[in-house]
């Protein structure tokens, strides 16, 4: 059980392009979904906090207009990363808690490259 | 401000023998505690967690310790397997309804044949 999964898996996106990732809790609900960022050798960077049906909450210095987090169900949480840049290229990590529980489960991760 | 620290960037251990992967914290506020296990370029997979009226907790070839006093807390396994070498992520909660965690660096695990 608390699978979590990402698609895609691998993006390479040119630089002002948009580009959307899905983050889905396959066999639980997912009352609160996190996005992560890590760059190499570092820690996980939280991003933002999102609530089904509830707007997202970002951490310090993330800018809300560029990541945009869209958590329409209780399975579903897309994150958009508007007008992409060179910097934006990261490995972008999601995660689920069922109500109640501590543990996040994450999914897979999802390696953007801007050119 | 680091919250939570691994001071070790690594660690190196021969198979079969004991891994003491180690975790500092200043947050008195934190609550609960949890080990991710990551491999590269996939996402950290939970290990085991503690709840901060504990002082250790056991799931088979991993144990957590915690010291509440030394705002310290380590992650036995015994005995190491080959398959155990990722980076290893100690993270924290820090109390009230949300749900947040606050992660370490990590310490990359080497367990050697």
């Amino acid at each position: 059980g608390a699978v979590v999964s990402q698609h895609p898996s691998r993006v390479i996106c040119k630089s002002g392009t948009s580009v959307k990732i899905e983050c889905r809790s396959l066999d639980f609900q997912a009352t609160t979904m996190f996005w992560y960022r890590q760059f190499p050798k570092q820690s996980l960077m939280l991003m933002a906090t999102s609530n089904e049906g509830s707007k997202a909450t970002y951490e310090q210095g993330v800018e809300k207009d560029k990541f945009l987090i869209n958590h329409a169900s209780l399975t579903l949480s897309t994150l958009t990363v508007t007008s992409a840049h060179p910097e934006d290229s990261s490995f972008y990590i999601c995660s689920a808690e069922t109500s109640g529980a501590y543990e996040q489960y994450f999914g897979p991760g999802t390696r953007l490259t801007v050119t | 401000d680091q919250q939570v620290k691994q001071n070790s960037p690594s660690l190196s251990v021969q198979e079969g023998r004991i891994s003491i992967l180690n975790c500092d914290y200043t947050n008195s506020m934190f609550d609960y505690f949890l080990w991710y296990k990551k491999y590269p370029a996939e996402g950290p997979t939970f290990l085991i967690s503690i709840s901060s009226i504990k002082d250790k907790n056991e799931d088979g070839r991993f144990t957590v310790f915690l010291n509440k006093s030394a705002k310290h807390l380590s992650l036995h396994i015994v005995p190491s397997q080959p398959g155990d070498s990722a980076v290893y992520f100690c993270a924290a909660h820090s109390g009230g309804s949300n749900y947040k965690l606050t992660f370490g660096k990590g310490t990359l695990l080497t367990v050697n044949p």
